[in-house]
């Protein structure tokens, strides 16, 4: 079964620190680069991050700069995103998403994960 | 880096058609592909269009994607609307110069 799977979003406190992790099935993992999208509760998708597919190269949006590290393991099939320095601007439902067209053309989207910031 | 505009709603009747907009602030809209995305409530976005006018598998041909340099923008269209096209639909882009992803703001349409 072609697909994506989200984890490791919970509640934490502004300035902590969380892993988030994207295990993908079903395809080669390795030939696609990988993007995290979010969207925070109500409100449009927001471009967080994307890694090339042997992980050479990574991009960030300008919030995420910095703060968040963007990784991948071949190996495990799994995408990760390191987010640091939590604020509640950070709230959002996080989805890994897979680039099957180039320039961004997402063919394949997890379910999402669930980050809540609040003291 | 440039952005995306969509008009916030759009509603229509079953067995119409709609058209949702996407335009470019700046550069040329034929410069990267435009990707279409529906979201239905509590459920991840799926691709409708891809490469300015591309359906993906599965995807009716009720959904059909356009340019129009003229007016700098893009056009998702749905004909014969059906109450389950009721969603969000977003537009996407790629800024070559960062390199990005460029999200439009989202249009949801209702159909009623």
């Amino acid at each position: 079964q072609v697909q994506l799977v989200e984890s490791g979003g919970r509640v934490v406190q502004p300035g902590e620190s969380l892993r988030l992790s994207c295990a993908g099935s079903g395809f080669t993992f390795s030939n696609y680069p990988l993007h995290w999208v979010r969207q925070a509760p109500g409100k449009g998708l927001e471009w967080v991050a994307v890694i090339s597919s042997d992980g050479t190269n990574k991009y960030y949006t300008l919030s995420a700069k910095g703060r968040f590290s963007i990784s991948r393991d071949n190996s495990k099939n799994t995408l990760y995103m390191e987010l640091n320095r939590l604020t509640v601007d950070d709230t959002a439902t996080y989805y890994c998403a897979k680039e099957g067209w180039g320039e961004g053309g997402y063919d394949l989207w997890g379910q999402g994960t669930m980050v809540t910031v609040s003291s | 880096n440039f952005m995306l505009t969509q008009p916030h709603s759009v509603s229509e009747s079953p067995g119409k058609t709609v058209i949702i907009s996407c335009t470019r602030s700046s550069g040329s809209i034929d410069s990267n592909y435009v990707q279409w995305y529906q979201q239905r409530p509590g459920s991840s976005p799926t691709t409708v269009i891809y490469e300015d006018d591309q359906r993906p598998s599965g995807v009716p041909d009720r959904f059909s994607g356009s340019i129009d340099s003229s007016s700098n923008s893009a056009s998702l269209t749905i004909s014969g609307l059906k109450t389950e096209d009721a969603a969000d639909y977003y537009c996407q882009s790629y800024d070559s110069s960062i390199p990005s992803v460029v999200f439009g703001g989202g249009t949801k349409l209702t159909v009623l």
